[in-house]
């Protein structure tokens, strides 16, 4: 599976969107890009993943350039709860998922 | 809908006691995997079954190790004895297979003394 690249950490003032950038530059064309994000003592939580059409849901949308050499997780409202470490990897067809170190979006009143 | 659920969400025992963690899938999901989570490693893959049987158990640590899906709705993660370094959470996971998201228990927090 194709590496990922995401910043250590990110800030976002409550109620505005936060933008999480993740590149994977060496992805192939069948992998997919899966968000997921851990708050603190809890379990992963699937976000979005998406092939190459950006994607929508009630948590966040996820945007895909062009190329699938990057990509964008926007939480378009963030509040206190979306604090957490927000996991970007590229997937296969295969089930497995390799979490990297993330990064830990901090939302600040 | 209940989510996967993990037993017990905390442990606290002694180095060579034996160790087993529960787990109950979300229902309808053919595949479960068991995730170790520390500090130094992050999250790494131990074990993933598809329809109740072991496809892929390469992230076991050792023989210490073992997992066990009895029926759909459980499976056992067991250390036999235990180490101090087997501290760690860890979580147990489910998913629909063919791809789907895998969604995840709250975890087990185990400490080895």
């Amino acid at each position: 599976d194709a590496k990922t690249t995401q910043p250590t950490s990110m800030d976002c003032a409550e109620g505005r969107a936060a933008n999480l950038p993740c590149n994977h530059s060496t992805i192939s064309g069948n992998e997919y890009v899966y968000w997921y994000r851990q708050i603190h003592s809890q379990g992963p939580q699937y976000i979005i993943h998406g092939l190459k059409n950006n994607e929508t849901n009630e948590m966040a949308s996820l945007i895909i350039t062009e190329d699938r050499k990057s990509s964008t997780l926007i939480l378009p409202h963030a509040t206190l709860r979306d604090t957490a470490v927000y996991y970007c990897i590229v997937r296969g067809s295969n089930y497995k998922l390799t979490f990297g170190k993330g990064t830990l979006l901090t939302v600040n009143p | 809908d209940a989510g996967v659920i993990q037993s017990p969400r905390h442990e606290v025992t002694e180095m060579g006691q034996e160790v087993t963690l529960r787990c109950k899938p979300i229902s309808g999901h053919n595949s479960l995997f068991w995730y170790r989570q520390t500090m130094m490693r992050g999250l790494e893959l131990l074990i993933y079954f598809n329809n109740n049987v072991p496809i892929d158990d390469s992230g076991m640590p050792e023989d210490r190790f073992s997992a066990k899906m009895p029926n759909a709705s459980f499976s056992t993660l067991k250390i036999q004895p235990s180490e101090p370094r087997d501290s760690a959470v860890y979580f147990c996971a489910s998913s629909l297979g063919g791809g789907q998201p895998q969604h995840f228990g709250d975890g087990t927090r185990l400490s080895i003394l």
